[in-house]
Order: C-alpha cells, then structure tokens, then sequence
C-alpha cells in the first residue's frame, strides 16, 4: 500500500478564495482523521469520520471550513474564503479502530 | 483545562546516551496512550502505543512506561544516535477508549549530538 495520499502537498493562494484539499486513505482503514499543525497550537484534530460518516467536527475552526467523505477511498477538506491565518500544515490520517494512526506527507498551506 | 504537557521544547544530548522525554496530562483517563515521531516536512510516524494496564513497552532501544496514577508517560530512547534526532509526540485517546480521537501534546524536540 503506498500509505496515506494527500494533494496538493503545497498549496498558495490568496485571502478569499477557495482551497480544496484531498486525502486518499489507506484501503482498509475505516477512520479517517484530518489535522492541522502550527507552531503555535501544535497538532490539532478538527474533523474525524468513522465509516464516511463525520463523528466529531468541534474543532473545526468556523463555518468557512467544511469536509467530506463521499467514499471509503476519498475525503476532502474545504475552507472558503480563505484567510492568512488558516496557513497551517494539513495533514490526514487513517486508522483502525483503537490503533495507530497513520499520517499523510500533509499539504502546506499558505494564504496571502 | 485539559492539557497534555511535554517536558520540554527541545533536549540536547550525547550520543550513546539516554534520552528520557516526559508527557503529562491532567483531567484525562486514557486507556491508552501513543507516541509519535515527526521529522521536519514529514507527517508523524507511530511508535508505541501502551494500554492502561500496562506498565511498561519495549520495541527494540525505545521504552515507555505509563502510570496512571501519576497521570504520566516516560519515553526513553536508549544508546541514542543522531538519526533519533526528531520531534517526538505523545497522543492520548481523549474518552477512555469509548471513542478513537486523539489529543496530541506539543511535542519534545530531541537533538543527539555525535
């Protein structure tokens, strides 16, 4: 298996528009996690699913962020409009169920 | 609040030494616990993980032990060289094993010096 996917692996855009980020997870896994790390607030879970179904979204940060997972391979993180201070590392994860997670290389994101 | 503290940002050490990291948390009772490695531009790697009632894991030069009444894991690194140069994470399950959400602590800087 080539472990878990994410596109783009970097990502700069301008404040207001549209940043779609894309996760492919490890056949199998049926969690899937999706973070965000900064220096200042480390490594943050904002949104997981359990079998393409959202589980938990109270990190996520407002309404401009949205994800989904329309099927156990593919799952997409969304923030529209974008703002300066959501330049952050994204990253995805999948897992079994009380295991390991296992991260993708993440997407750097960077608004202008 | 509820946090997970590591003991420090960065530790420096010789080569061939031990290196001990520590992760505490307050107001949690996991049943398990895990520990990461991230290396810049990387995403984090899994380590270990340990279940409450177990007191101690061993995987080649790493150990980590875990008391809960301490509300404390050690991570050891021993003989260490300076490919274990990395940030490592500690992660608890946040709901005693009712759920699989992870809360990560800020990470411990680790540079062995040759």
């Amino acid at each position: 298996d080539a472990g878990v996917i994410q596109s783009p692996r970097h990502e700069v855009t301008e404040m207001g528009q549209e940043v779609t980020l894309r996760c492919k997870p490890i056949s199998g896994h049926d969690y899937l996690f999706w973070y965000r790390q900064t220096m200042m607030r480390g490594l943050e879970l904002l949104i997981y699913f359990n079998n393409n179904v959202p589980i938990d979204d109270s990190g996520m940060p407002e309404d401009r962020f949205s994800a989904k997972m329309p099927n156990a391979s593919f799952s997409t993180l969304k923030i529209q409009p974008s703002e300066p201070r959501d330049s952050a590392v994204y990253f995805c994860a999948s897992s079994l169920v009380f295991n390991e997670q296992f991260f993708g290389p993440g997407t750097r994101l960077t608004v202008l | 609040s509820q946090k997970i503290e590591q003991n420090s940002e960065a530790l420096n050490i010789q080569e061939g030494k031990t290196a001990t990291l520590t992760c505490n948390y307050t107001n949690y009772s996991p049943a398990y616990l895990q520990w990461y490695r991230q290396d810049p531009g990387r995403g984090p790697v899994f380590l270990l993980l340990i279940r409450e009632n177990e007191k101690e894991k061993r995987k080649e030069r790493l150990k980590v032990t875990f008391d809960t009444t301490l509300k404390q894991s050690l991570f050891h690194i021993t003989a260490s060289q300076p490919a274990d140069s990395a940030t490592y994470l500690c992660a608890l399950d946040m709901y005693g094993g009712a759920t699989n959400k992870l809360i990560f602590g800020t990470g411990t800087l680790l540079a062995v010096q040759p």
